[in-house]
């Protein structure tokens, strides 16, 4: 079945430094969504790609999609303290959406 | 806006009781809603999928009778954890979409669920 997995599985930065999250599917998605969940916390919409290739910023937030439309990737700049939580990348494929594995980010004041 | 409630937020009980989870939507009619299982450091496991007057869609290995989904409504959907035993302690997640499968998720606050 269809898989979507995201590397790393954890983080721990530095305030201040980058962080990138990687999120592959085993088929091609139709769009991909990203959300952050706190600790303890439910699963927050950030932002959701379509196109083949697209890139979006959202301030020192950068998401982009493939262009074979199988994987995505989220760049934050210049980490701080609140940017902690687990990333989730969630693809839509065929009606069938399946969350990736998460990427928990640590970040050192 | 896309405001999701989820209640309750905690919940202890004995085994073999039965618990009702609600999510609503305030402030948009959720044409699909989704619950979601979640274990400890891990990611979220589709349940289920509910379409308002339309029986649930359930995922592979999900016990259809275990864990009852109503959907009788444009801004309500709720699960019951039947007969509800310790392996069933989890935290439970809804979700709601406005539109088509297509649409961004918002989610509940969650309910965690602690069977004793």
């Amino acid at each position: 079945g269809q898989q979507v997995m995201q590397i790393p599985q954890y983080q721990h930065v530095q305030e201040g430094e980058d962080f990138t999250t990687y999120c592959n599917s085993s088929t091609t998605l139709s769009n991909i969504q990203w959300y952050k969940q706190r600790p303890g916390g439910h699963p927050v919409f950030l932002i959701q790609l379509v196109k083949s290739g697209e890139v979006k910023k959202q301030k020192r937030l950068t998401f982009q999609f493939g262009e074979a439309k199988k994987n995505s990737s989220l760049h934050i700049t210049a980490t701080q303290t609140t940017d902690v939580g687990t990333y989730f990348c969630e693809g839509g494929a065929t009606n069938k959406l399946i969350f990736g594995t998460g990427t928990l980010l640590a970040v050192q004041p | 806006g896309a405001v999701v409630s989820q209640h309750p937020s905690w919940v202890i009980c004995k085994s073999g009781t039965s618990v009702k989870i609600e999510c609503r939507s305030l402030d948009f009619q959720a044409t699909t809603m989704f619950w979601y299982r979640q274990f400890p450091k891990q990611s979220l496991m589709l349940m289920a999928t509910s379409n308002e007057g339309s029986k649930a869609t359930y995922e592979q290995g999900v016990e259809k009778d275990k864990f009852l989904i109503n959907h009788a409504s444009l801004t309500l959907s709720t699960l019951t954890v039947t007969s509800a035993h310790p392996e069933d302690s989890s935290f439970y997640i809804c979700s709601a979409t406005g539109g088509s499968s297509n649409q961004p998720q918002h989610f509940g606050d969650g309910t965690r669920l602690s069977i004793l």
